[in-house]
């Protein structure tokens, strides 16, 4: 039972680099989130999506692209690195309703120097 | 701006003794309280969810108090353990159809003394 997959675990990046953290989940939930987590100031959410197709910002979305082509993988994009991206990176699943909380993976470490 | 307010920063407690971490929020919309542990390294995992229908929830050695009328809710470790030792996370969200966007605290780190 993976639960919540995210790829890489470690990352360096140049800055202007672009790169692509991948996210898959197998419970199939519908919802699907990525937070960012920074020293001391807890998880901001990025993007979200309720659906294949369907995405939306959160409350850091500047600098970010993301995609949701199946309910599986919801892959969130660099497109030009930038010092203030260093960050942990984390996907999560489900939530939505009171009794389905959401899942998260382990982590993106994602340094650009 | 829709913010969760959390403290302390970070505590040490003494095995079998009591942990104790409040959180406060602005938002009377939010009706989803839940509470998040995270072990070093990896993602953060639910560890007991609240809603504002009722002023208590237990769960083992967690609890979660909840007064809705300050704006405030509060985790209780019980008995704390070695093991207990992370950082926990409060949370809030307005459940619905728009997805469950969770707003966090900026995180405990505790640290339980054998």
């Amino acid at each position: 039972n993976a639960g919540v997959t995210q790829t890489p675990k470690f990352r360096i990046l140049k800055i202007g680099q672009s790169m692509t953290l991948q996210c898959a989940q197998d419970m199939n939930h519908n919802y699907m989130y990525w937070y960012r987590q920074d020293p001391g100031m807890g998880l901001k959410l990025i993007y979200y999506s309720v659906g294949a197709g369907i995405t939306d910002k959160g409350e850091v979305p500047n600098g970010y692209n993301v995609s949701r082509s199946t309910t599986e993988y919801f892959p969130l994009r660099l497109e030009l690195a930038a010092p203030s991206q260093t960050s942990v990176y984390f996907c999560a699943s489900g939530g939505a309703v009171s009794n389905q909380p959401q899942h998260f993976g382990d982590g993106t470490r994602l340094s650009i120097l | 701006q829709q913010q969760v307010k959390q403290s302390p920063q970070s505590l040490i407690v003494q095995k079998g003794g009591i942990s104790i971490i409040n959180c406060a929020y602005e938002n009377t919309a939010f009706d989803y309280f839940p509470w998040y542990q995270q072990f070093p390294g990896k993602g953060p995992a639910l560890l007991i969810a609240i809603r504002p229908d009722v002023s208590e929830k237990k769960e083992g050695r967690f609890t979660i108090s909840f007064n809705k009328s300050a704006k405030q809710f509060s985790l209780h470790i019980m008995d704390s353990q070695p093991g207990d030792s992370a950082t926990y996370f409060c949370a809030a969200s307005s459940l619905g159809g728009s997805g469950d966007k969770l707003t966090f605290g900026t995180g405990t780190r505790l640290a339980v003394r054998p």
